[in-house]
Order: structure tokens, then C-alpha cells, then sequence
């Protein structure tokens, strides 16, 4: 079975600062990777998707993530972050056979400070 | 507007009385669950359904109950709450069920208050 770890349960930024939240993955091959933001209030909205090929991948609201196997890890950046930016970001792998239910890491709080 | 839709999105009762919470989608999607979500414990499946009438238990199926009659709903219900199940519940949906890597949709979210 596979699993998600994001080691940071809180980010603090400056506005306009970079940023990058950690996701690392456990799984016997490469996984299906996602990225959701979660609003105060709102629901999981995604972010972006990596399934093979580039292992770099763009997302909405300008943000990207990298693949890399190695490292077993898809972590999340934005070169600028913007105070609308402050919310949960879940790291999710999605398994390529076995399980068709993915699991969700737990979850990373980003504060953006002015 | 492809949505999910989750009602209530608040409720505060008191334990023992039934509740259910719906969900509604409108994508024609065949994949739906339910999470809930806890401070600290990320999100949590309860159950999924792959299909009309095919459910299962996800990682914490107890105290919960759905069903899958039509292929746009898929209720939440909670026959005997207690307190514990104090939570935030999200239902998702996804176009396929056989397929994990398809994104899921979620809706905005029940905040349930058990008395």
C-alpha cells in the first residue's frame, strides 16, 4: 500500500517570498502524484497533477511541483507567494495497480505574513 | 457548473438522533466518498462507492452508514451519533472509480457538532 508524508505541519512566509511545502511518498513503483489546496472554508481544490512524462509540472495560481524518484518526493513551489495564498495544502499518491483509493497526506498549513 | 454539493453545511445536534448528510454531484461521475477531516489527522475515508449500488468501507467506516442508489447521490448517514464523530465531512467524486489517477472534486464541506 502506499503512503504520504508531509513533514511540516505549519509554513510561515513573508509575502512575496518563496516557497516550497515537502511531500515524500512511499510506493513499490511511480505513483500518481496530486497537490490540493484547501481555503478557510472551502472544499480540496486541485492543484496540480503529475502522471509521467516532464517531471516538472505547472499548476493553477502559479504554482509547480517536481517529481523526483530518487527522492521519492513531489515537492510543491511558487516563486512569489501572495497573501491569498495562506491555506492547507495535501500532498495525495494514487496507486498505479492495486488500490484504486488514494491516500491523502496530512496536510501542511501555510501562513503568509505581510 | 460541474459541482458537488454537500448539505447541510453545518448542523450542532445531540447524540442519538439520526442525521444524514447529502451529496450531490452533477458531473455523471462514478466514483464518490466520503472523508472526514480532524485537526492534525488530515482527511480520512469513510466510504466510497465505485458505482450504483457497489460500497465499501474506507479506513474509518464506523458509526457511519451510506448508500448508492442513484448515480448523482450519495447520502452520509450517521444512525446513533456521538460526540467523537465531531468532525468536518467532505464528499468527493471522480469520473471513474477504476482509475486512480483521476483527480477528485470535493465539495465545500459539513461541520457536524455532536452534543
Amino acid at each position: 500500500a502506499q503512503s504520504v508524508t508531509q513533514p511540516d505541519i505549519h509554513i510561515t512566509v513573508s509575502e512575496g517570498a518563496s516557497l516550497e511545502l515537502r511531500c515524500n511518498y512511499s510506493y513499490g513503483a511511480t505513483p500518481y502524484l496530486f497537490w490540493y489546496v484547501q481555503s478557510p472554508g472551502q472544499g480540496l481544490q486541485l492543484l496540480l497533477k503529475y502522471f509521467s512524462g516532464d517531471t516538472l509540472v505547472q499548476g493553477i495560481k502559479g504554482f509547480e511541483a517536481e517529481f523526483k524518484r530518487s527522492q521519492s518526493s513531489f515537492n510543491l513551489r511558487k516563486p512569489s507567494v501572495h497573501w491569498s495564498d495562506a491555506a492547507e495544502y495535501f500532498c495525495a499518491v494514487g496507486a498505479r495497480v492495486g488500490s484504486y483509493i488514494p491516500t491523502f497526506g496530512r496536510g501542511t498549513s501555510l501562513i503568509v505574513h505581510p | 457548473e460541474a459541482q458537488v454539493t454537500q448539505n447541510p453545511r453545518y448542523l450542532i445536534t445531540v447524540t442519538g438522533k439520526k442525521l444524514t448528510v447529502t451529496c450531490s454531484q452533477n458531473m455523471n461521475h462514478e466514483y464518490m466518498s466520503w472523508y472526514r477531516q480532524d485537526p492534525g489527522l488530515g482527511l480520512r475515508q469513510i466510504y466510497y462507492s465505485m458505482n450504483v449500488e457497489v460500497t465499501d468501507k474506507g479506513d474509518v467506516p464506523e458509526g457511519y452508514k451510506v448508500s448508492r442508489k442513484e448515480k448523482r447521490n450519495f447520502p452520509l448517514i450517521l444512525e446513533s451519533p456521538s460526540p467523537n464523530q465531531t468532525s468536518l465531512y467532505f464528499c468527493a467524486s471522480r469520473r471513474t472509480g477504476g482509475y486512480s489517477n483521476q483527480p477528485q472534486h470535493f465539495g465545500d464541506g459539513t461541520r457536524l457538532s455532536i452534543l
